[in-house]
């Protein structure tokens, strides 16, 4: 079954804190994207990744093909970096369409 | 252009009336996808077009749903006798793909329909 899994769902950090968010699918996929919604905005591709790390300012991304499992960084957090952080997947055995988590709600307070 | 256009931004109508609204992908995408969002919710595939390939048409949720696409370029999604439940953001992405080989997913502002 395709499955993708986001953890935690809710997350408040204060500013200045390293922020983890997870992603975790159940089969082999094409590519991992992170998107990036702010309240009431449009979505916002952050990254995508077949394989190993990308760094894009204070935001990493990795990904364990093995473990079938990506990470989202957010290092020396600021309250503009809240918003939803979305995780997608292609399964290639399963046709061209985008599976998605569920969202992690992330609130970073002054 | 240089991401992906839709149009209206915003659209209110009555319960009963028929809407259509626009996607603009950016140019070379062969791949088109269109998902509704509603208030707090995460996004629902309803359709997606690859290149001159049949759609998937799998997410519709009524037969009151339909959507075209002209080659790999613009794409109307048309609702008929809007019903309050229809009232969401519907959202356009769309990426380059070839076999295996997925481009990023660029997603449009959305179209902020209004059912009254």
């Amino acid at each position: 079954k395709n499955e993708v899994e986001q953890s935690p769902q809710n997350l408040t950090a204060q500013e200045g804190e390293f922020i983890t968010i997870n992603c975790s699918y159940s089969v082999g996929i094409s590519a991992l994207h992170w998107l990036q919604q702010h309240p009431g905005g449009g979505i916002v591709s952050l990254f995508m990744l077949s394989s190993g790390k990308k760094k894009h300012g204070r935001l990493i991304a990795t990904i364990n093909i093995q473990e079938k499992h990506s990470s989202l960084h957010i290092t020396a957090s600021h309250p503009r970096d809240s918003a939803v952080y979305i995780c997608a997947v292609r399964f290639p055995l399963a046709g061209n369409q985008f599976y998605f988590g569920t969202g992690t709600s992330l609130t970073v307070i002054p | 252009g240089a991401g992906v256009s839709q149009s209206p931004s915003n659209k209110v109508t009555e319960k009963g009336k028929d809407v259509e609204l626009r996607c603009d992908p950016i140019s070379g995408h062969t791949a088109l996808y269109w998902y509704r969002q509603r208030l707090g919710q995460g996004l629902e595939f309803l359709i997606y077009f690859q290149g001159n390939s049949a759609p998937d048409k799998s997410g519709l949720p009524s037969d009151r749903f339909s959507a075209e696409r002209t080659g790999e370029s613009v794409s109307t999604l048309t609702i008929q006798r809007t019903q309050q439940e229809d009232s969401a953001v519907y959202l356009c992405a769309s990426s380059f793909l070839a076999g295996a080989i997925t481009g990023e997913l660029f997603f449009g502002e959305g179209s902020r329909l209004t059912v009254l």
